[in-house]
């Protein structure tokens, strides 16, 4: 267990709908990744938030949007959604040291 | 653009063999992750290599990185089932931001 917990585990949509994803990091860590791992894309990085403030952004469609809230947890919002947003999402947490990111057990969502 | 590429992709053993998975990335970073990943799980961090030169070691894995070829080695001995898994490597591109991923050994480990 990395410490890094993710709701829901599985969510199943339909095209056109916004769904959230949420996460809440290990304690301590200001850090919140967020990554899209997908058969045809493998892992790919999204997004970076730090103590509540946007620091990287990855391969992420405009259709999503994250923020991360004072008390530390984040949450990827998707809208719009497509057939190809169906994928396994992954929080992680971490950075601090030689940057480690422990990662999620991750929301798989389905788009139908 | 970092680019990072593992092989080989599908790795089939037999129990008490041993094998190399090699990873290989096209710019300059000196900090290099291992990562396992179960069917259906997440990812659990085995190694972290900061270094030219770096090597960790545990169980029948062991981890080296070579800077200056770029290359980092995933060293299995002895495999046994248990290590049945798909391995990512992963390379550091900015400091403390994104980790830029391998597409990731499939390892099966056959009795």
């Amino acid at each position: 267990d990395s410490g890094v917990t993710q709701t829901p585990k599985h969510l199943i949509t339909a095209t056109g709908q916004r769904v959230t994803l949420r996460c809440s990091p290990r304690s301590g860590d200001l850090s919140v990744y967020w990554y899209q791992q997908s058969l045809d894309q493998g892992l790919q990085f999204l997004i970076q938030y730090y103590n509540g403030e946007e620091r990287a952004k990855g391969n992420i469609l405009e259709r999503f949007s994250a923020q991360q809230f004072p008390d530390l947890h984040s949450e990827l919002n998707l809208s719009s959604l497509e057939l190809g947003d169906s994928a396994l999402y992954f929080c992680a947490s971490g950075g601090t040291v030689h940057n480690e990111q422990f990662f999620g057990p991750g929301t798989r969502l389905t788009v139908l | 653009e970092l680019k990072v590429e593992q092989n080989p992709l599908f790795l089939s053993m037999q129990e008490g063999k041993n094998y190399t998975i090699y990873c290989n990335y096209s710019t300059t970073s000196d900090r290099l992750y291992w990562y396992r990943q179960d069917p259906g799980k997440s990812l659990e961090s085995l190694f972290v290599l900061l270094s030219n030169g770096a090597v960790k070691q545990e169980g029948r894995l062991m981890a080296s990185l070579d800077t200056k070829a770029r290359l980092s080695t995933l060293h299995i001995t002895a495999a046994v089932h248990d290590l049945s898994a798909t391995y990512f490597c992963a390379v550091d591109m900015e400091y403390g931001n994104k980790l830029v991923f391998g597409a990731g050994t499939i390892l099966r480990v056959k009795s």
